[in-house]
């Protein structure tokens, strides 16, 4: 069975810093997912790493993807308060001949003034 | 526009009722997928479907119910079997293969 853990799983941070979250799964997986959920709303797809050594960058994030390490990274750079969310990470795994999403707990993020 | 639609926003749910949350995506996608989310947690899977009249259980599939006739429909019943089924529901689709899944706005149920 596929287990996601994502650490930490509560982050406060000033404006301006850098941090990283961490993503961390146990079974052989090329395809990593990020995703955004603000209060009460639905995911909002950010990343899409699809092989070993992946980088994608957006404004201030970047997401990066070690397959043999099973890890992903979240780097946040220069926070600001907008990037206040949480963030999920997700892994796709075949079952039989369907593939499935597995989804870590979730950091929640709050960038403070 | 293309996109998955969930209605409604909002359930509420006597005990012992059987309850139908929607899902119609317009997006073409094979796959469609159920999560349940709870307070402060992750997304854990319901149901998901690959083909249109096939579906298989995820994690948490007791109590609920699916159904897939037709490709762009995938609406998910919460039975009276389902002891605690308050929570904040989450219908995706995908195109199968690599791509992300796309999510709706979610049905949030709560029991009276």
């Amino acid at each position: 069975e596929l287990k996601v853990e994502q650490n930490p799983l509560f982050l406060s941070m000033q404006e301006g810093k850098n941090y990283t979250i961490y993503c961390n799964y146990s079974t052989t997986s090329d395809r990593l997912y990020w995703y955004r959920q603000d209060p009460g709303k639905s995911l909002e797809s950010l990343f899409v790493l699809l092989s070993n050594g992946a980088v994608k960058q957006e404004g201030r994030l970047m997401a990066s993807l070690d397959t043999k390490a099973r890890l992903s990274t979240l780097h946040i750079t220069a926070a600001v308060h907008d990037l206040s969310a949480t963030y999920f990470c997700a892994v796709a795994s075949r079952s039989g001949s369907a593939r499935q999403l597995t989804f870590g707990s979730g950091t929640q993020l709050t960038v403070l003034p | 526009d293309g996109g998955i639609t969930q209605s409604p926003k909002y359930l509420f749910r006597k005990e012992g009722q059987n309850v139908t949350l929607s899902c119609e995506q317009n997006l073409n996608h094979d796959a469609m997928y159920w999560y349940r989310q709870d307070p402060g947690q992750g997304l854990r899977l319901i149901y998901y479907s690959q083909i249109v009249n096939d579906f298989q259980k995820g994690d948490i599939a007791e109590g609920y119910s699916v159904s897939r006739e037709k490709k762009e429909s995938f609406p998910l019943t919460v039975t009276s079997a389902q002891k605690n089924p308050t929570a904040f529901y989450l219908c995706a689709s995908r195109v199968t293969g690599d791509t992300e899944a796309f999510f709706g706005q979610g049905t949030r149920l709560t029991v009276v």
